[in-house]
């Protein structure tokens, strides 16, 4: 089933504003990871937050977590036209066979207009 | 930082032909690593979980036949696209994930085209 659920997705936005992009998950979670793609390659690690934590901070970046309500959202603040790109959640899945394998979601694409 | 090389970064084939496409772990081991189909503008669907030494993990759906999987050393894993068709035009991804490591390392892809 698809884990991670994204809106919106797809966000245009001027060089300076902040960005905002929310994800829903269906089950119980380690963890919680924000990645970055850039049209045609690979992903980036962006910040992982832990099913016991309810706010991360890196840098620009701020993750929250809500699990009684199974979302997360990514905050880009002033932001900038390298951070275009397409951003997506992936869920680390409690304990069983899914232990150690990412879920993503459907991704937002970031445009971000100088 | 960890890195993942992943070679070729795009190919184009013939029908029926067979394409090998190799996903390395750069500067650490990695015991898993993890195969991604990408279609355009879309998400990823794991295809398959690579384990250094035995048989691969594959996930529903995903033929193991014709998508052969070997992970025969600790840095190397690489992904067989056997009797290519053009439905298996994609965007194949690796991962592998660090040991004690909670995040993936990813390579920078792969552009199949089957003709």
């Amino acid at each position: 089933s698809q884990q991670g659920e994204e809106d919106p997705q797809a966000l245009s936005i001027q060089e300076g504003e902040n960005a905002t992009m929310n994800c829903s998950y269906k089950t119980s979670i380690n963890n919680l990871q924000w990645y970055r793609q850039n049209s045609g390659r690979g992903l980036v690690h962006l910040i992982l937050i832990r099913s016991n934590e309810r706010e991360k901070h890196s840098g620009r970046l701020r993750v929250t977590l809500d699990t009684s309500k199974k979302s997360s959202s990514l905050l880009i603040t002033a932001s900038r036209a390298a951070d275009t790109a397409s951003y997506f959640c992936a869920t680390d899945a409690f304990g069983g066979t899914s232990y150690g394998k990412l879920t993503f979601g459907q991704g937002t694409i970031l445009t971000v207009h100088p | 930082g960890a890195v993942v090389s992943q070679h070729p970064s795009r190919v184009i084939c013939k029908s029926g032909t067979s394409v090998k496409i190799e996903c390395r772990s750069l500067d650490f081991q990695a015991t898993t690593m993890f195969w991604y189909r990408q279609f355009p503008k879309q998400s990823l669907m794991l295809m398959a979980t690579s384990n250094e030494g035995s048989k691969a993990t594959y996930e529903q759906g995903v033929e193991k036949d014709k998508f052969l999987i070997n992970h025969a050393s600790l840095t190397l894993s690489t992904l067989t696209v056997t009797s290519a068709h053009p439905e298996d035009s994609s965007f194949y991804i690796c991962s592998a994930r660090d040991r004690g490591g909670l995040s993936l390392h990813f390579g920078n892809g792969t552009r199949l085209t089957v003709t």
